[in-house]
Parts: structure tokens; C-alpha cells; sequence
């Protein structure tokens, strides 16, 4: 079935340090890439999404590539700061019966240090 | 700013009972989701529905069922609650065109069967 896997499942930086996390999925029809930021005990919030038409798209000190040959797509956040410290998902769209849903990946838990 | 509402936010069941998880969105979206969040696992998608009455099993439906009697309703059900079903769930919705936009999550509930 389709899956999203993301690496690494946990990541610690030095503040100002960059970060990488990785996905790859499997569904070559997936067109759409959201992230997502989680803290401890609150809900996931969106920060940063990309569409299959585009291949780079950045906001401030966070970044998303996307490689559609290698089903590929990385997250990317530069200077980081200790309250970048969460767990990130990314996920990939999938159409499904009557509407699109997305799959998830396992989750990076970003430890920043100060 | 939409809100996702999930009723309660710490659940204690016993085991067999009958558990009502409730999640109520006030922007007219017509894609609802529950998925359950698993250190290590990520978030897995149980049931979704786009649109009143509609329903789709996601990736591990079994014990679970979901009832969407309104739009901006979206029950999930587990019919004889398990210790397996100790976890975290999250409802999401969105208005999601094309499978644009990403979710709004829910704060979610914390149920524990004991």
C-alpha cells in the first residue's frame, strides 16, 4: 500500500545549526506535501506545504524540496532556535474514495541545544 | 481561525466498554478525518468522510466505527473498547480542494483502557 517514511525518527542540533529531515513516498500520483510542526501536548500545526509543480519553496528560516523523480521531499530549517524544538511529520496526498487524504510519515523528534 | 473541537481531552475506559469520541469543526469543511498518534508509528488514518452520511475506512479501521449525522460532526466509535486501543486521537478536517490547504487537527483526546 502507499507509505510515507521519513528519516531521521530523531534529530539534535546546536542553536544556530542547520536541520535536515528526509521523506520518501510511494504513490508516484501524490501532488501535494504539507509538514507538519507538533509540540509537546498540543496539536500539529501546518508550517509549511509544496505543491508537485514546484520544486523549492521557502519561508523565512524553513525550506521544502521536492525531487518527483526520486519521490523525494526534504524539510530544511536554517539558524535554528530552541523553540524549533518539536516533533515534524511530513505527509504526502493520496486520492482517495470521494476525497484526497493524506499518509503520514513517523515523525522527527528535533531536539535544539542550546 | 477555524476550530477543530475534540470533547474531551483525557478518556479512562474499561475494557469492553462503549467509547463516543466526538470532534465538531465550525467552518463548513467537508473532509473529516480520525487518525490515532503512536510514538514511533506517526499518525495512521482510521476512518474518514467527505460529506454528511458519507464514510471510508482508512488504514486500520477495525474496532473502530465513525458516524457523520451533520457537517460539522464527526463521531468515532470504538465498540468494545481494548487495551490495544490506548493511545492518542486526532480529528481533522478540511475543506481541502483538490487535497490542497492541509488538515486543521483537533487538540485530541488521550484515551487509556484499562
Amino acid at each position: 500500500g502507499e507509505n510515507v517514511e521519513q528519516h531521521p525518527s530523531t534529530l539534535s542540533v546546536q542553536e544556530g545549526d542547520s536541520a535536515v529531515i528526509k521523506c520518501t513516498y510511494s504513490d508516484s500520483a501524490s501532488n501535494y506535501f504539507p509538514w507538519y510542526k507538533q509540540e509537546l501536548g498540543k496539536r500539529p500545526q501546518l508550517i509549511i506545504d509544496i505543491r508537485s509543480n514546484v520544486g523549492e519553496k521557502k519561508d523565512q528560516r524553513i525550506a521544502v524540496t521536492l525531487n518527483k523523480t526520486a519521490k523525494h521531499f526534504s524539510l530544511h530549517i536554517t539558524e535554528t532556535q530552541p523553540e524549533d524544538s518539536a516533533v515534524y511529520f511530513c505527509a504526502a496526498s493520496i486520492k482517495g474514495w470521494g476525497t484526497y487524504k493524506y499518509i503520514f510519515g513517523t515523525g522527527t523528534r528535533l531536539k535544539v541545544l542550546a | 481561525d477555524v476550530k477543530v473541537t475534540q470533547s474531551s481531552r483525557y478518556l479512562v475506559k474499561r475494557t469492553g466498554e462503549k467509547v463516543f469520541l466526538e470532534c465538531v469543526q465550525d467552518m463548513d469543511h467537508e473532509n473529516m478525518f480520525w487518525y490515532r498518534q503512536d510514538p514511533g508509528l506517526g499518525l495512521r488514518l482510521i476512518y474518514f468522510s467527505y460529506d454528511v452520511k458519507m464514510k471510508e475506512k482508512g488504514d486500520i479501521p477495525e474496532g473502530y466505527s465513525v458516524s457523520r449525522e451533520k457537517k460539522e460532526r464527526f463521531s468515532l466509535i470504538l465498540e468494545s473498547a481494548s487495551t490495544n486501543q490506548t493511545s492518542m486521537y486526532l480529528c481533522a478536517s478540511t475543506s481541502g480542494q483538490g487535497g490542497f490547504g492541509g488538515y486543521t487537527f483537533g487538540s485530541g483526546t488521550r484515551l487509556t483502557v484499562v
